[in-house]
C-alpha cells in the first residue's frame, strides 16, 4: 500500500507571503492525488485534485499543486496567503486505497 | 441530504462500553467510507461500502470494530468493549461511485468525536 509524507508539521506565515507545502508519497502504480483543507471547527473540504493530464492543477481560493512523477511529489502552492487560509492541510494519495498524510497546520498572521 | 451527516457529534463513554456512530451519506452516493482521525494525525482508512456490502474492510483495527449499511444508505460503525485508545474523531465520507480508482471524490462529514474515559 502507499504511504504519504507531509514534512512540514506547522508553518507560520505573514499575510501576502508565498506558500509551499510539501507532499511526497511512495507507491509504484498509478495514483490520484488530492489536497484537502480543514478550517477551524469545520469538516474536511476538497481543495484540489489530480487524476491525469496537465500535472499543474488549480483549485479553489487561488491554490495550485504540481504533480512531479519523478519525485513522487504533489506540493501545494499559493503565491500570496491570506489570514483566512489559516487551517490544516492534508495531502491524500489514492492507489489501492486512499491514504492521508499527517497534515500541515498553517497559521497566517494578519 | 445536502451533505454527509454524522451523529452524534460528540460521544463520551466509559472504557468497556459499546458505542454506535451513525452516518447519513449524500443522497444518491453509492459508496460510503469510514475513517478515523487521532489527534495530530491524518485520517486513517477503516472500511468502505459499495451499496450494502463492505468492499474493503482492511483498515478495521481488530474485531471490536464492525460496520453495517443494511439498505445501502445510512451506515453505523459499531465499537465493542471500547478502549481509551479508541478515542478519536470518526469521519464518514461518501462518493458518487465506489472504488479506489476513477474520478471518485470523497465528500466528508463533520465527524463524531469519541472520548473513552
Amino acid at each position: 500500500a502507499q504511504s504519504v509524507s507531509q514534512h512540514n508539521h506547522h508553518v507560520i506565515l505573514s499575510e501576502a507571503a508565498s506558500l509551499e507545502l510539501g507532499c511526497n508519497y511512495s507507491y509504484g502504480g498509478t495514483v490520484n492525488l488530492f489536497w484537502y483543507v480543514q478550517y477551524p471547527g469545520q469538516h474536511l473540504q476538497l481543495l484540489l485534485k489530480y487524476f491525469s493530464g496537465d500535472p499543474l492543477v488549480k483549485g479553489i481560493k487561488g491554490f495550485e499543486a504540481e504533480f512531479i512523477k519523478s519525485k513522487f511529489s504533489f506540493n501545494l502552492r499559493k503565491p500570496s496567503v491570506q489570514w483566512s487560509d489559516t487551517a490544516e492541510y492534508f495531502c491524500a494519495v489514492r492507489g489501492n486505497d486512499m491514504r492521508f498524510g499527517a497534515g500541515t497546520r498553517l497559521t497566517v498572521k494578519p | 441530504g445536502a451533505g454527509v451527516s454524522q451523529t452524534p457529534s460528540n460521544k463520551v463513554t466509559e472504557k468497556g462500553k459499546y458505542v454506535e456512530l451513525r452516518c447519513d451519506p449524500i443522497s444518491g452516493h453509492t459508496a460510503l467510507y469510514w475513517y478515523r482521525q487521532s489527534l495530530g494525525q491524518g485520517p486513517e482508512f477503516l472500511i468502505y461500502f459499495q451499496g450494502t456490502g463492505a468492499a474493503d474492510d482492511s483498515g478495521l483495527p481488530n474485531d471490536r470494530f464492525f460496520a453495517v449499511r443494511p439498505e445501502g444508505s445510512v451506515s453505523t460503525l459499531k465499537i465493542q468493549r471500547t478502549e481509551r485508545g479508541d478515542s478519536a474523531v470518526y469521519l464518514c465520507a461518501s462518493s458518487l461511485q465506489g472504488g479506489w480508482s476513477g474520478a471518485n471524490v470523497l465528500t466528508f462529514g463533520a465527524g463524531s468525536r469519541l472520548t473513552v474515559l
